[in-house]
């Protein structure tokens, strides 16, 4: 079974810029969501979708990123513009069931550096 | 918000001790809590979930114990091995079912 892939892996750019991520959950995954992971901390949820639609986005900064499922199935992840504190690993999950055991399946994540 | 804390942050043990890691959580508004492994450049790989209070989960080498009356879980790590060296994170689901990552534990195995 293939895991969740991410894309790019990496990614350089200067504040101000625009920036995006694609993300493909394991088939069959009804479930995605959208990690920041800042060094040092916890991944922190940023935006879970069920399906196409959003079910949390509170953490969100909403003013400069975006987040869409359009078919249900991968998902993009924008930021515009970006700034230095955006610095961070953006991980994707996707798991089977929307419920509290259901175990999240992880990409490898893209490592963002804002200069 | 949960409140979740991991000890210690980082560690560094020889090739063959054992060791043990504390994530520590609300107790109240609990439903599941799953450990994960993530090993630098890797994707985070999940060890286990666990919903009951004493739970004891076992793979490998390592296990993992559960008190949700006292909101802790311990991960233990018998005859760490180089292949150990990750950072472990821990995520307590509250009923909401918004995970919530602790900070993690970075091990080092030193060979």
């Amino acid at each position: 079974e293939a895991g969740v892939a991410q894309s790019p892996r990496y990614k350089i750019i200067e504040k101000r810029q625009s920036v995006a991520f694609w993300c493909n959950p394991i088939s069959g995954h009804a479930t995605l969501y959208w990690y920041q992971q800042i060094l040092g901390q916890g991944p922190k949820l940023l935006i879970q979708f069920q399906n196409n639609g959003v079910v949390d986005d509170s953490q969100l900064p909403k003013d400069r990123f975006s987040a869409e499922r359009l078919k249900g199935v991968d998902s993009t992840l924008k930021i515009q513009p970006a700034k230095l504190e955006d610095s961070a690993v953006y991980l994707c999950a996707s798991s089977l069931l929307e419920r509290e055991s259901g175990t999240q399946y992880f990409g490898p994540g893209t490592r963002l550096t804002v200069l | 918000i949960l409140n979740v804390e991991q000890s210690p942050q980082s560690l560094h043990v020889q090739e063959g001790d054992s060791t043990n890691f504390t994530c520590s959580f609300p107790s109240s508004n609990f439903y599941a809590l799953h450990w994960y492994r993530w090993e630098t450049a890797k994707s985070p790989e999940a060890l286990f979930v666990m919903t009951l209070n004493g739970d004891e989960k076992k793979k490998g080498r390592i296990s993992a114990t559960l008190n949700t009356k006292e909101g802790y879980s311990y991960l233990y790590i018998k005859g760490s091995q180089p292949e150990d060296s990750a950072t472990y994170l821990c995520a307590p689901a509250p009923r909401t079912y918004k995970y919530i990552f602790g900070t993690g534990t970075r091990l080092k195995v030193l060979a």
